[in-house]
């Protein structure tokens, strides 16, 4: 009954290499999120989907692309993987940003990627 | 824009002693408040949240929050804390727009003495 699955949970791999990362609610929500935490823990948002329509879109390199098939999954696919890549990503979702402002996310348990 | 500033990185208490965890928040207006705790090896889980109303707002594991907009502060409390309170705490500030994003703070790592 996990309500934000992520998978893979560890991603080890070369750089140059592309991967994805994806990303699940059962929650019913319509809005959902990557970010970015790196290894200070600082947490910063990468994107946002509202019912599959990119909302935010932060500076973030467009090796980065974010896909929202439907409202219940996120996935972001990385091209050319740096070393600075490395960090672990969150995906999280909410109710939509305007039925009252800022709603609480819920967040999955993170993807740590590993650059070699 | 908003920001928001954890001043504290790393606080250690006693098992059984109180807790108050600082957060200041930059906004125009009133914001939307949120704590949030991540375990190691985890995501982060809501705490409780401050949209509007009585300042002093109860959230889940005995924690606790009073906005002050005078002090534009929404600091963290706990009477009596266990060791599994041990993880980091991030404060996040949003606005009230529909396409604002919420904005977290560097976060405090509580650590518990037995």
């Amino acid at each position: 009954d996990t309500a934000v699955s992520q998978t893979p949970k560890y991603l080890v791999t070369q750089m140059g290499n592309d991967k994805s990362i994806k990303c699940e609610q059962n929650l019913g929500h319509d809005t959902m999120y990557w970010y970015k935490q790196d290894s200070k823990k600082f947490l910063k948002i990468m994107f946002s989907y509202n019912n599959k329509e990119l909302i935010i879109n932060e500076t973030v390199p467009n090796r980065f692309s974010p896909k929202s098939p439907d409202k219940a999954h996120l996935n972001l696919h990385i091209n050319s993987l740096e070393l600075g890549d490395s960090a672990v990503y969150f995906c999280a979702s909410s109710h939509s940003l305007g039925r009252d402002g800022n709603q609480p996310q819920h967040f999955g348990d993170g993807t740590r990627l590993s650059i070699l | 824009a908003q920001s928001v500033t954890q001043p504290d990185i790393h606080i250690t208490v006693s098992e059984g002693a109180s807790l108050e965890l600082r957060c200041n928040y930059s906004y125009g207006a009133t914001p939307y408040l949120f704590w949030y705790v991540q375990s190691p090896g985890q995501g982060l889980q809501l705490l409780l949240k401050y949209f509007s109303g009585d300042t002093l707002v109860q959230g889940i594991k005995g924690f606790e929050a009073e906005f002050k907009r005078s002090q534009s502060s929404f600091n963290l409390r706990k009477p009596s804390v266990h060791w599994s309170d041990a993880a980091e705490y991030f404060c996040a500030v949003g606005a009230r727009s529909s396409a604002s994003k919420i904005i977290f703070g560097s976060g405090t790592r509580l650590s518990i003495r037995p």
